[in-house]
């Protein structure tokens, strides 16, 4: 499959364990954000989203956090598995108009057996 | 598989040349998104079409043009290739009402050698 971010940060987790991805949005006005995961050779994925008025969001063993004091963004997933190996990068809608999302560089998944 | 086609899968091609890159949405979307992803720059959005008309700009350089047919495909033409083009080029669609809820295609691998 393609790479993708070859020299992106990984983080390395124990099957079953719990896993946090962090990501840090750079706009204060940004009003939405949404988790991605991309696993190799394939387009990235909508996991989870969250307005900006909201601090937290749980999903099917997902959840985000948005933290806009520190414009700060996790994404926790619950007893990891190993079809959870991916990239996950957050995405931040900056504008009012359209949907000009930009992305953050993303962090590579490792479930470990 | 979300639902959306790209192709072709991989392209190779010189500098200085010329390409298409073609993308067929859901069934029922109307808006189609171009992303460039490259290993230095991330995912970057590039343009957006929505009912055969462009509704936002991003990243875009004024080498590349888009343009959204009346069956609602879309083609990406990037022109004057130069080596920093190569990259990873997805198309995405989304729902009409629901427009942050993007499918992303497969991808298209540009190598311009």
């Amino acid at each position: 499959g393609e790479s993708v971010g070859l020299h992106l940060p990984t983080l390395s987790v124990q099957e079953g364990d719990n896993s946090i991805i962090n990501c840090a949005y750079s706009n204060s006005a940004s009003d939405y954000f949404i988790w991605y995961k991309q696993e190799s050779g394939k387009g990235p994925q909508f996991i989870i989203d969250i307005r900006s008025n909201m601090d937290k969001r749980q999903g099917q063993r997902v959840t985000v956090l948005l933290n806009k004091t520190v414009k700060h963004l996790s994404l926790q997933i619950a007893a990891t598995q190993p079809g959870d190996s991916a990239v996950y990068f957050c995405a931040e809608k900056e504008d009012n108009y359209g949907q000009n999302f930009v992305f953050g560089p993303g962090t590579r998944l490792s479930v470990l057996p | 598989d979300s639902g959306v086609t790209q192709t072709p899968k991989h392209l190779i091609t010189a500098t200085g040349q010329r390409v298409t890159l073609r993308c067929s949405p859901r069934s029922g979307d109307l808006s189609v998104y171009w992303y460039q992803q490259s290993l230095d720059q991330g995912l970057q959005f590039l343009i957006q079409y929505y009912n055969g008309e462009e509704r936002a700009k991003g990243n875009i350089l004024e080498r590349f043009s888009a343009q959204q047919f009346p069956d609602l495909h879309s083609e990406l033409n990037l022109s004057s290739l130069e080596l920093g083009d190569s990259a990873l080029y997805f198309c995405a669609s989304s729902p009409t009402g629901t427009p942050y809820e993007q499918y992303f295609g497969p991808g298209t691998r540009l190598t311009v050698t």
